[in-house]
């Protein structure tokens, strides 16, 4: 079946830092790819996604690669700002019902 | 962008009690809504596929007849947990298909915490 593994947490930095947050995952077929943001108290945000090998994902600074030869999207951001403080899920959809399974979720927290 | 709401947002109630929660996807139409189940600091666990006009599609290891589901409209889907137990207390997010270009792409709803004393 479908599984996600994504880097635990929680991961605290300083403003300014870079950020990595790895993922890897395991799939039949030729999944989509996603991160999703969850700030607290409200749902989940996608934040960047990519459906095919190589494929770049990029939004708000965030970037993240399709890799197929390491099933891999580490989410990356060059420059962290306080604001980014939130829950990072890694997902992926395959599949005729495109149904999404979720990695476990990476809490950051960013210092000023 | 899309907007999918949730109520209510927070539910405490005694053990034994039904509880519904609504999930409604305000600016469009959704033939497919999601329900998943978050722990604490855990990942979300689909629940089932609610499809309007037909019957859920639960995964396995979900008791359809404890957490019964109904999409009765193109905008709204909601969950009865029956005879909520403690155990049943968790973080419950819905989220709603928007097939327009995005097909895959789910928009969430917020979130209800419920809690069964």
């Amino acid at each position: 079946g479908n599984s996600v593994t994504q880097m635990e947490g929680p991961v605290t930095l300083s403003e300014e830092a870079f950020l990595t947050i790895n993922c890897t995952y395991t799939a039949t077929g030729y999944p989509s790819l996603f991160w999703y943001v969850q700030y607290p108290g409200e749902g989940l945000q996608l934040l960047l996604k990519a459906t095919k090998a190589d494929d770049k994902g990029s939004n708000k600074g965030f970037e993240a690669t399709y890799r197929k030869e390491t099933t891999s999207f580490h989410l990356e951001k060059g420059s962290v700002q306080v604001s980014d403080s939130a829950v990072y899920f890694c997902a992926l959809s395959s599949g005729s019902a495109r149904q999404l399974t979720f990695g476990s979720g990476t809490q950051l927290t960013v210092l000023p | 962008g899309a907007v999918v709401s949730q109520h209510p947002s927070r539910v405490i109630c005694k053990s034994g009690t039904s509880v519904k929660i609504e999930c409604r996807s305000l600016d469009f139409q959704a033939t497919t809504m999601f329900w998943y189940r978050q722990f604490p600091k855990q990942s979300l666990m689909l629940m089932a596929t609610s499809n309007e006009g037909s019957k859920a599609t639960y995964e396995q290891g979900v008791e359809k007849d404890k957490f019964l589901i109904n999409h009765a409209s193109l905008t709204l889907s909601t969950l009865t947990v029956t005879s909520a137990h403690p155990e049943d207390s968790s973080f419950y997010i819905c989220s709603a298909r928007y097939t327009g270009v995005f097909y895959n792409e789910q928009f969430f709803g917020p979130g209800t915490r419920l809690t069964v004393l």
